[in-house]
């Protein structure tokens, strides 16, 4: 199994609180990448990462925010949690998507956020 | 635009019938990557497959198979001889080299009786 952890794996907040969800890799990947699952709706991608301090948005990034200090850490920020992302929060990590094609990506375990 | 349906919400059968969760996909490019996870109760999500557009071939791994028909736009998935232990949700997405990442379907849910 790939590396991958997810931190908290389960948190209740109210609305209008800052959240940060963590995931940590120990497979040195260069992609990260975080989702949302929501039912009916499948996975959507929220933020990815390219490399250390290279991010950038994907479907449903309003309200999120990402930073990527370090390889193995990639950090989903909810600045003012609202109860529309109320979802299960899933990391995954690639280790290339150029030249050889895309490979396969790894998920972390998840993160079940509840915002009140 | 790239977009993956799994047109079968939800899908019953009974242990071991055999079942097939379809997958049709939309892309204008002309290399891509498709691919099945499965995600049980416990709700992780587990890889399964990986295919490219220039491979059509057949694969069949232990009960499982897959069926890829550029022709059709389709990449199904077969389960022979249906187990409990195979109730899960299961998503097709498609990766290509003008995204950047995964387009999931919205998965199907199979659930398989005693």
């Amino acid at each position: 199994d790939a590396g991958i952890t997810q931190s908290p794996r389960h948190k209740v907040t109210e609305t209008g609180t800052p959240v940060t969800l963590r995931c940590h890799q120990t497979e040195n990947h260069r992609y990260m990448y975080w989702y949302r699952q929501d039912p009916g709706h499948g996975l959507r991608l929220i933020h990815y990462s390219y490399g250390v301090k290279d991010t950038d948005k994907g479907e449903v990034s309003d309200g999120y925010s990402v930073s990527r200090s370090k390889t193995e850490d990639f950090l989903l920020t909810l600045e003012s949690a609202t109860s529309s992302q109320t979802s299960v929060y899933f990391c995954a990590i690639s280790e290339s998507q150029s030249s050889g094609g895309a490979n396969e990506q790894f998920f972390g375990p998840g993160t079940r956020l509840t915002v009140l | 635009a790239q977009k993956v349906t799994q047109a079968q919400t939800e899908i019953s059968v009974v242990e071991k019938e055999d079942v097939t969760l379809d997958c049709v996909y939309e892309t204008r490019d002309t290399t891509y990557y498709l691919f099945w996870y499965k995600q049980p109760p416990s709700g992780e999500l587990v890889f399964l497959i990986r295919r490219n557009s220039f491979d059509e071939q057949n694969e069949i791994s232990g009960r499982y198979s897959w069926n890829f028909q550029k022709s059709t736009s389709s990449f199904n998935f077969t389960i022979t001889a249906s187990q409990v232990v195979d109730s899960a949700v299961y998503f097709c997405a498609l990766f290509s080299n003008s995204g950047y990442a995964l387009n999931f379907g919205k998965g199907t849910s199979l659930l398989v009786t005693p």
